[in-house]
């Protein structure tokens, strides 16, 4: 079965610093892939996915991007970050209509 | 944009009472799935039901799935403080493409 990995946990980083999270894929071969966020008390938006390598589509215009350099890795980045960019940033891999994996996220907190 | 609008968009409720809550989506799905999650922490997968089924249960939960209203709901009967949580519809449409409603913040006081 797939696992999803991404790290870190939890990370905090001042207003204006880069960022760079980081999600792989275990057990399977070109999934699509997901990166959601999910505000305080909010629901999950869809940023990117992505059906292979390079390939990536963006749903919400933001200061954040997306690469998918190899076929199991995912990376969310931001050159500068926004205090709106904290929440909770979770990849997701899906497989087929049915299943769905998920990371167990990152929560980001912009100081 | 997100896929799937839940409404309501919160619901507090007795327990013992039945909570119900809707999704609908704008295109063409595969199947349609609803997830639970608990105060900030990861998502729980409840149920999944197929474009080409109209209800389905687990449990205390019932979900129905109305594709010519391009709609689902989520009944859970005789709720209880542990089904306190928030609430999300997720669909994966004809293409593949796996997206979240919105979903409803559901509180259960005893």
């Amino acid at each position: 079965s797939q696992t999803i990995h991404q790290w870190p946990a939890t990370l905090v980083q001042p207003v204006g610093s880069p960022l760079s999270l980081e999600c792989t894929v275990e057990g399977t071969s070109n999934p699509n892939l997901y990166w959601y966020r999910q505000a305080a008390g909010r629901g999950l938006q869809l940023l990117f996915y992505s059906v292979g390598i390079g390939q990536i589509s963006s749903e919400v215009p933001q200061n954040l991007s997306a690469s998918r350099p190899q076929d199991r890795q995912f990376i969310l980045s931001s050159k500068k970050l926004l205090l709106s960019d904290s929440g909770f940033y979770l990849c997701v891999g899906t497989r087929f209509s049915y299943e769905q994996y998920f990371g167990p996220g990152t929560r980001l907190t912009v100081t | 944009s997100q896929q799937g609008e839940e409404d309501p968009q919160a619901l507090s409720i007795q327990e013992g009472e039945n909570a119900t809550m809707n999704c609908s989506y704008k295109t063409s799905i595969n199947n349609l799935q609803w997830y639970r999650q608990n105060s900030g922490r990861g998502l729980v997968h409840l149920i999944l039901i197929r474009s080409n089924e109209r209800e389905k249960h687990s449990g205390r939960l019932r979900v129905t799935l109305d594709t010519s209203k391009k709609s689902s709901s989520l009944l859970i009967t005789a709720s209880r403080a542990a089904d306190t949580a928030s609430y999300f519809c997720a669909v994966t449409d004809s293409w593949g493409k796996f997206q979240f409603g919105a979903g409803t913040q559901v509180v259960v006081t005893p």
